[in-house]
């Protein structure tokens, strides 16, 4: 499988509680996203990586979200003490623009706060 | 700041009807490139097809055509005989340089159309 994958697909937790989720991008693109789609809504930028640096955060990502890329390759994103609000599909994507037109997604992990 | 709008929420109609989605984008770069994107109720976006903010030409592809026009900074897309597998909804996306202003960034997505196809 050379797509990008995302580790748990589904995600249930009680409100407080930390989670992290990790996703594997295709292995030679060199920019990796993090984007949240909420019901009823197109995906929203919350960050991304060229290599292991993260080059530019939304507003959205408050303080309870920390993402890494530690070696250029796998990322995570871990929200800690979550929220209700925090319920939502959280999509990553990956892309290299001298290789591809586009970001090319995962299939998501979908977070349910309770 | 960027912004994308698709007006029509919901969109049903029946196989082998043309349907028209639209999308209106605006920013203040002058060099940005659009989107189209689907999700079938799988939930994984599929790239439809990218177009860079100097090329006005149409684009066909098969039973999908894109429409840009920067004058009206519309991105329509149109998908001729609809079938019951274009059921999904779609999303018009926009992209700009970063804020460094080096290479293209983040996407901005409108609020997607629900398309439904009835057989």
């Amino acid at each position: 499988d050379t797509g990008v994958s995302q580790d748990p697909r589904h995600k249930i937790t009680k409100r407080g509680q930390n989670v992290t989720f990790r996703c594997d991008p295709i292995s030679e693109h060199n920019r990796l996203y993090w984007y949240r789609q909420t019901l009823g809504q197109g995906p929203e930028f919350l960050t991304y990586f060229q290599n292991e640096a993260q080059l530019e955060k939304s507003r959205l990502l408050s303080d309870r979200f920390s993402a890494e890329r530690p070696k250029g390759s796998f990322s995570t994103l871990e929200i800690q003490r979550t929220e209700q609000g925090d319920s939502a599909m959280y999509l990553c994507a990956s892309w290299d623009s001298y290789l591809t037109d586009t970001q090319y997604f995962g299939p998501g992990t979908r977070l349910t706060v309770l | 700041a960027q912004k994308v709008t698709q007006a029509q929420t919901e969109i049903s109609v029946v196989e082998k009807e043309d349907v028209t989605l639209d999308c209106v984008y605006e920013t203040r770069d002058t060099t940005y490139y659009l989107f189209w994107y689907k999700q079938p109720p799988s939930g994984e976006l599929v790239f439809l097809i990218r177009r860079n903010s100097f090329d006005e030409q149409n684009e066909i592809s098969g039973r999908y055509s894109w429409n840009f026009q920067k004058s009206t900074s519309s991105f329509n897309f149109t998908i001729t005989a609809s079938q019951v597998v274009d059921s999904a909804v779609y999303f018009c996306a926009l992209s700009t340089l970063n804020a460094g202003g080096t290479s293209y960034g983040k996407l901005t997505f409108g609020q997607g159309t629900i398309l439904t196809v009835h057989p």
